[in-house]
């Protein structure tokens, strides 16, 4: 079945940028989906089909795919962006399966 | 207002059986598939499975097939997730999740799904089991 790797954690001090990674076999041909997910809460889709985002989400995500890795870039990170986020794409290896990464969390300094 | 809605908490003993709910509103129902995640305390997300709330075609993970049942009805707009004979490991937050999805007929009648991302989450229902 398919892999996805991030990072258990991600640090960043108020301000800067964050990327996080998530590394898949030739997920550049895959669309990647990323949520957010903060203590006690549900999670949220923060960025899909690789790049865009939905309506009501910051400018301040984006993302990007080639390759082995995809990646959710933060910018100006703010304190409330403290949260797990997780990478998921689906994989028609074995049947139409959803593939979650093990999530990362975010934490701002 | 578009929304899931779980159904609560619930606190069982293993060997017993359960049903959770997931009703939508504010959208058409039949326009998208239901999944259901699994969130163990502490951990990520699981992928359970997915039903179409238009035919009942359901889709399993292979680690959760043949554990759970899932279901629909689309009458009242929502979804279920079954179990038979629980143990302490199902001890979770179930979420359901709302997902588009592109239909394509292929030359020989059947249908291809495209599917996108979980767009709408509901609240999540704990269930412990003990």
């Amino acid at each position: 079945s398919y892999v996805l790797t991030q990072p258990p954690s991600v640090s960043v001090a108020p301000g800067q940028t964050a990327k996080i990674t998530c590394g898949g076999n030739d997920i550049g041909i895959k669309t990647v989906h990323w949520y957010q997910q903060k203590p006690g809460q549900a999670p949220v889709l923060v960025v899909y089909d690789d790049s865009v985002r939905p309506s009501g989400i910051p400018e301040r995500f984006s993302g990007s795919n080639s390759g082995n890795t995809a990646t959710l870039i933060i910018t100006w990170v703010e304190a409330g962006d403290e949260a797990d986020y997780y990478c998921q794409v689906w994989d028609s290896s074995s049947g139409r399966q959803a593939v979650f990464g093990g999530g990362s969390t975010l934490t701002v300094l | 207002e578009v929304q899931l809605v779980q159904s609560g908490a619930e606190v069982t003993k293993p060997g017993e059986s359960l049903k959770i709910s997931c009703k939508g509103s504010g959208y058409n129902f039949t326009n998208y598939w239901i999944g259901w995640v699994r969130q163990m305390p502490g951990k990520g997300l699981e992928w359970m499975g997915i039903v179409y709330p238009g035919d009942s075609d359901t889709k399993y993970s292979p680690s959760f097939e043949g554990q759970v049942s899932i279901s629909v009805d689309k009458s009242i707009s929502t979804a279920y997730l079954q179990w038979n004979s629980l143990k302490a490991s199902d001890t979770a937050i179930y979420f359901c999740a709302r997902l588009p999805f592109t239909a394509v007929t292929t030359i020989y009648g059947s249908t291809w799904y495209g599917f996108d991302a979980f767009d709408m989450w509901g609240q999540g229902t704990l269930v412990t089991v003990s």
